[in-house]
């Protein structure tokens, strides 16, 4: 596709269970970036990869959150044994190195409710 | 990245000019000065970007202070898409890629 796309859009899970969310990059850009906003809050960094890589994980909250990303493509954030306060919108962004801009482009979201 | 400030939020008439203001008094020599603006229930866009000289696309124009402690998102005629939250971030120019630090940014309400 033409933009960053993210799946599932929406996800419901009970407290304790593991959640995947995976975000499709657009095709050539090698930054990727997640980042989460809780409700009426700005966002929340949580990971940069270049590449395979990734150089920045500063922001992931605890050691309950991981992410990878495979063939300078697609990546997953994962949660293990969800909490409450993950409830989130997790976005993804991806970004090509050739541009002085560093335009980050986003995806529109995958909202996590834990119950 | 240096920090930057905002109003929390702006009201504004459509068709109306919207003058959106950004603080930055820390900022380096080498920090571009980035917009991105979120509509409701969508990731962040791009809207503009600049480093020294006033800068206009077919979004929006940029005024930079001459000293570049502050700047100004400027929308010329506001229309209800423009209805977003606005958010003003530095780059280092030598550091294309990295985390954006994305503060609260500015709720715009565009008023029919």
């Amino acid at each position: 596709g033409a933009g960053v796309s993210q799946s599932p859009s929406n996800k419901v899970t009970e407290k304790g269970k593991d959640v995947e969310l995976r975000c499709d990059p657009i095709s050539g850009h090698t930054a990727l970036y997640w980042y989460r906003q809780s409700l009426g809050q700005g966002l929340e960094f949580l990971i940069y990869f270049q590449g395979n890589s990734a150089p920045d994980k500063s922001g992931l909250p605890s050691d309950r959150f991981s992410a990878e990303r495979t063939g300078g493509s697609v990546s997953t954030l994962t949660i293990q044994r969800t909490q409450q306060e993950d409830s989130a919108v997790y976005l993804c962004a991806s970004s090509e190195d050739r541009t002085n801009t560093g335009e980050l482009f986003f995806g529109e979201g995958s909202r996590l409710t834990v119950l | 990245d240096a920090k930057t400030t905002q109003p929390n939020s702006m009201e504004s008439n459509e068709e109306e000019p919207v003058h959106l203001p950004c603080n930055h008094s820390t900022i380096s020599g080498t920090d571009y000065i980035h917009w991105y603006r979120q509509l409701p229930s969508q990731g962040p866009e791009y809207v503009i970007h600049g480093l020294t000289s006033n800068v206009n696309n077919r979004m929006a124009s940029l005024a930079i202070a001459e000293d570049r402690k502050s700047s100004t998102l400027i929308l010329h005629r506001a229309t209800l898409r423009d209805a977003a939250v606005y958010y003003c971030i530095l780059r280092d120019r030598g550091s294309t890629l990295g985390r954006l630090y994305f503060g609260r940014g500015t709720q715009l309400t565009v008023w029919p």
